[in-house]
């Protein structure tokens, strides 16, 4: 069964560094998804890709954060400089045009803590 | 916007028994799904069940159901023939399916806790 991809499942760095994320979404899904879900909490839309186009990036701290989707495959979320509030979960979901519902299938997620 | 609540923080059932975990959600649109996730301790979020708003008939996977009351905006998840499988975190989720920019974002309930004891 198809599933997304992420890497690293672990980071550990120290406050003021930059940090970067990897997300290999299901083949031929073209919607990608970044979520932050801090822990104890439900995840909250970080950034929305369609194919390599922002759609939606309203919650996405542009001042530390950004994403891209050159190909419109796989995807990079970048975090520099790091703040020890940015410890959290950092969930990517795609899902696929052709489905009514665009069910969203999540990866495994990196569990970030800035010390 | 959208908010979605899950009241439950913590719920716990015997192996073999039912439970239900409560969901309510605020919208003015008459046209969206709603989605329970479930989430084990270190891994990864997998769906559960899906329901469309339009649908009247109430969404059905094995031993899982949900009772959707579209009027209270209510969305409750019934677990039975409870299994230690099931503990995990679930979350209840809203998605518009209208267009804009929000089209396509799951908005999320804060979660509950399910413990099983054997």
């Amino acid at each position: 069964e198809a599933e997304v991809a992420q890497s690293p499942r672990y980071k550990i760095t120290e406050k003021s560094q930059a940090v970067a994320f990897w997300c290999d979404p299901i083949s031929g899904h073209a919607t990608l998804y970044w979520y932050r879900q801090i822990l104890g909490q439900g995840p909250e839309l970080l950034v929305q890709f369609q194919d390599e186009s922002v759609v939606d990036d309203s919650q996405l701290p542009k001042d530390r954060f950004s994403a891209e989707r050159l190909k419109g495959v796989d995807s990079t979320l970048k975090i520099q400089p790091a703040e020890l509030g940015d410890s959290a979960m950092y969930l990517c979901a795609s899902s696929n045009l052709g489905q009514l519902d665009r069910t969203q299938y999540f990866g495994p997620g990196t569990r970030l803590t800035v010390l | 916007a959208q908010t979605v609540t899950q009241s439950q923080p913590e719920m716990s059932v015997q192996e073999a028994e039912t439970v239900t975990l409560s969901c309510t959600y605020d919208t003015s649109e008459s046209d969206y799904y709603l989605f329970w996730y479930k989430q084990p301790p270190s891994r990864q979020m997998i769906l559960v069940i899906r329901q469309e708003a339009y649908k009247q008939q109430n969404a059905t996977e094995n031993r899982f159901s949900v009772n959707f009351q579209k009027a209270a905006k209510s969305f409750s998840l019934k677990i039975s023939d409870s299994q230690l499988g099931d503990a995990a975190m679930y979350f209840c989720a809203y998605r518009s399916a209208s267009g804009g920019t929000s089209y396509g974002k799951l908005t999320f309930g804060q979660g509950t806790i399910l413990t099983v004891h054997p």
